[in-house]
């Protein structure tokens, strides 16, 4: 079946600084790409909608300039977290959707970042 | 936005029963999925509704997408240890949104042998 992956799974970084996460979708094309963030026990919080080529649609409530957003690749996107802080902290998730059939959407194993 | 409200929240259950969780949603999906998520890892979906009123099983699992197109339940049949998570409905409307997902709360399910 489709597969979606992330890197890293886990990171750990020091406050301050930035850190990035990968979305591939492994074996079909996505021409858009949705960013999640997960707190503990808690359910997925829609961060960004990516779209391939164009610039990424942020949830109300989410920084553009701390989230950045890149999907140059069908088959990439990435979430750059800057100037990350201790309560950026969580787990995200990304999702892809499928180009070739409709609307099915697969997600990723998750990342965890940790900010210490 | 759009609210989802998942119930029960939690459930705790014995090993052989049958489990029951329900969604609705103050406006209209198109379609409405379950994924099940375990600790640590992203969600994988369960199943899939197209059209209200629609029941899809697959294997032990059975879903409905509701008539009025703002509900879905899933039920689990003679539940095993290994159904442990958390079991998430999420609410889709294909359109120009780009095929969004909204989700509900979560029910945490814990199979005891």
């Amino acid at each position: 079946g489709a597969v979606v992956s992330q890197h890293p799974s886990w990171v750990i970084c020091k406050s301050g600084t930035s850190v990035k996460i990968e979305c591939r979708s492994l074996d079909f094309q996505a021409t858009t790409m949705f960013w999640y963030r997960q707190f503990p026990k808690q359910s997925l919080m829609l961060m960004a909608t990516s779209n391939e080529g164009s610039k990424a649609t942020y949830e109300q409530g989410v920084e553009k300039d701390k989230f950045l957003i890149n999907h140059a690749s069908l088959t990439l996107s990435t979430l750059t977290v800057t100037s990350a802080h201790p309560e950026d902290s969580s787990f995200y998730i990304c999702s892809a959707r499928r180009d070739s059939s409709g609307n099915t959407i697969y997600f990723g194993e998750g990342s965890w970042l940790t900010v210490v | 936005g759009q609210q989802l409200n998942q119930s029960p929240q939690s459930m705790f259950i014995q090993e052989g029963e049958d489990v029951s969780m329900n969604c609705t949603s103050s406006s209209i999906f198109n379609t409405w999925l379950w994924y099940k998520q375990d600790p640590g890892e992203g969600p994988v979906l369960l199943i899939a509704l197209y059209k209200a009123g629609e029941l899809t099983s697959n294997g032990r699992l059975t879903a409905q997408f509701g008539i009025t197109r703002k509900d879905s339940f899933l039920n689990i049949s003679a539940s095993i240890p290994s159904d442990v998570g958390i079991y998430f409905c999420a609410g889709q409307l294909r359109e120009t949104s780009g095929s969004r997902l909204t989700f509900g709360e979560g029910t945490q399910l814990t199979v005891n042998p």
